[in-house]
């Protein structure tokens, strides 16, 4: 069985500040991982998924995110925040066959302080 | 088209009503997906579509829960004798197959009042 854990659901962030979000996953075997964006009104968008490969991702608007197998953590960065990643952030965990659908986190809300 | 689309993009209903929502997937997508979002939580997987076939419904919640996609292209997922418990938000994803990267539709918010 797939399901991930985020850490806060609420995180705060001053502008310029690094951000961290926290996701770890749980899965019986090699999982696909990803990181959603949704701004409001408007549907998930992938940030950056990691299927095979190099351990570190890189994603769009200057996110990344490193597979940690030993910790079981895929955890979101960003070295310093702008106030356009306001927004809700959702990690999730697939396996490489069969449907592939997604196990979604519970999600994490971004607030970045001016 | 060039996203996924959804709608109604609200819909609200009275208890024991059926509700019909639908997903209009990008058109080279052979794959299609239905979650439910309940109020601060994660999307949960409820179906999926190749085409016209339904290999997975074991997210469906209850029999009260059906999707539909004849053709191979628009989906739609049907809920009879609404529940207040079925509010949620309920978002569509397409993909190019299953496996490839899934774009999701800005959601139906369906409130049973």
């Amino acid at each position: 069985a797939q399901s991930v854990t985020q850490l806060g659901s609420h995180v705060s962030v001053s502008e310029g500040a690094l951000v961290l979000l926290r996701c770890n996953y749980s899965s019986s075997v090699p999982p696909y991982l990803f990181w959603y964006v949704q701004y409001p009104n408007q549907g998930l968008q992938l940030l950056l998924k990691y299927t095979t490969g190099a351990t570190l991702v890189k994603g769009i608007n200057g996110f990344e995110a490193e597979f940690k197998k030993s910790e079981t953590s895929f955890h979101l960065t960003k070295p310093s925040a702008h106030m356009s990643d306001a927004a809700e952030y959702f990690c999730a965990v697939s396996v490489r066959e069969g449907a592939n659908n997604l196990f979604f986190g519970t999600g994490t809300r971004l607030t970045v302080i001016p | 088209g060039a996203g996924v689309s959804q709608s109604p993009r609200y819909k609200v209903t009275k208890r024991g009503q059926d509700v019909t929502l639908r997903c209009d997937p990008i058109s080279s997508h052979a794959t299609l997906y239905w979650y439910q979002q309940a109020l601060g939580q994660g999307p949960e997987f409820l179906t999926y579509f190749n085409y016209e076939a339904q290999p997975d419904k074991s997210g469906l919640p209850s029999d009260r829960f059906s999707a539909e996609r004849p053709e191979g292209s628009i989906s739609t997922l049907t809920i009879q004798r609404t529940e207040q418990r079925d509010s949620a938000m309920y978002r569509c994803a397409s993909s190019l197959w299953t496996g490839e990267e899934q774009y999701f539709g800005p959601g139906t918010r369906l409130t049973v009042t």
